[in-house]
């Protein structure tokens, strides 16, 4: 099956410091990439879509300065988070459909600011 | 925006037992709705879903019946193994799941020997 793969899958980072996560479609062309964020014990909440080579589109409550998302190309998007702070320490995760029929979810980041 | 509601946010049943795990949504629009299985630290897996166009799907041990008018899904799963413990997700979403996922809570699934 197609497979989604995301870097780093564990990051320590410093607070006020940026980190950066990718998220790859590695067999597949990934139109639509989101963008997800999981507590510990908690669901997952959408952040984000984006379209390749356009702006993501950002869920409410999100700031779009602090995560950053770009979508470059049809195989890669990325989530900046920038000035990081020990409340964004989480479980980022990405998924991508090609088709929209079918969404692929990459294997997670663990992100731990200190 | 769409509003998924889990129940209940923990099962435990004995092994080989049925487990029934209940979900509404707010969005007539909705007409996609998958369910993950989690387990810590790792990917959702999807082990089924169902279109808004279909009552029902089985799929082994695992079916997934869907009411839209009452806006409401459930997940069976039966003949429960100990690695069927795991949290599970529901979620609803527009065009096929294109539009962005919305989840549920979660239910963390104990399966007692």
């Amino acid at each position: 099956g197609a497979v989604v793969s995301q870097h780093p899958s564990r990051v320590i980072c410093k607070s006020g410091t940026s980190v950066k996560i990718e998220c790859r479609s590695l067999d597949f062309q990934a139109t639509t990439m989101f963008w997800y964020r999981q507590f510990p014990k908690k669901s997952l909440m959408l952040m984000a879509t984006s379209n390749e080579g356009s702006k993501a589109t950002y869920e409410q409550g999100v700031e779009k300065d602090k995560f950053l998302i770009n979508h470059a190309s049809l195989t890669l998007s990325t989530l900046t988070v920038t000035s990081a702070h020990p409340e964004d320490s989480s479980f980022y995760i990405c998924s991508a459909t090609s088709d929209g029929n079918t969404i692929y979810f990459g294997e997670g980041s663990w992100l731990t600011v200190v | 925006g769409e509003n998924v509601e889990q129940h209940p946010s923990t099962l435990s049943v004995q092994e080989g037992d049925s487990a029934v795990i209940k979900c509404t949504y707010s969005d007539s629009a909705s007409n996609y709705f998958p369910w993950y299985k989690q387990e810590l630290g790792k990917r959702p897996q999807l082990i089924i879903d169902i279109r808004s166009n279909v009552g029902e799907k089985k799929d082994q041990r695992i079916a997934v019946t869907l009411n839209k008018t009452a806006k409401h899904f459930s997940l069976h799963i039966t003949e429960t193994q100990p690695e069927d413990s795991a949290v599970y997700f529901c979620a609803a979403g527009e065009g096929g799941g294109a539009d962005g996922l919305t989840f549920g809570k979660g239910t963390h699934l104990i399966i007692q020997p």
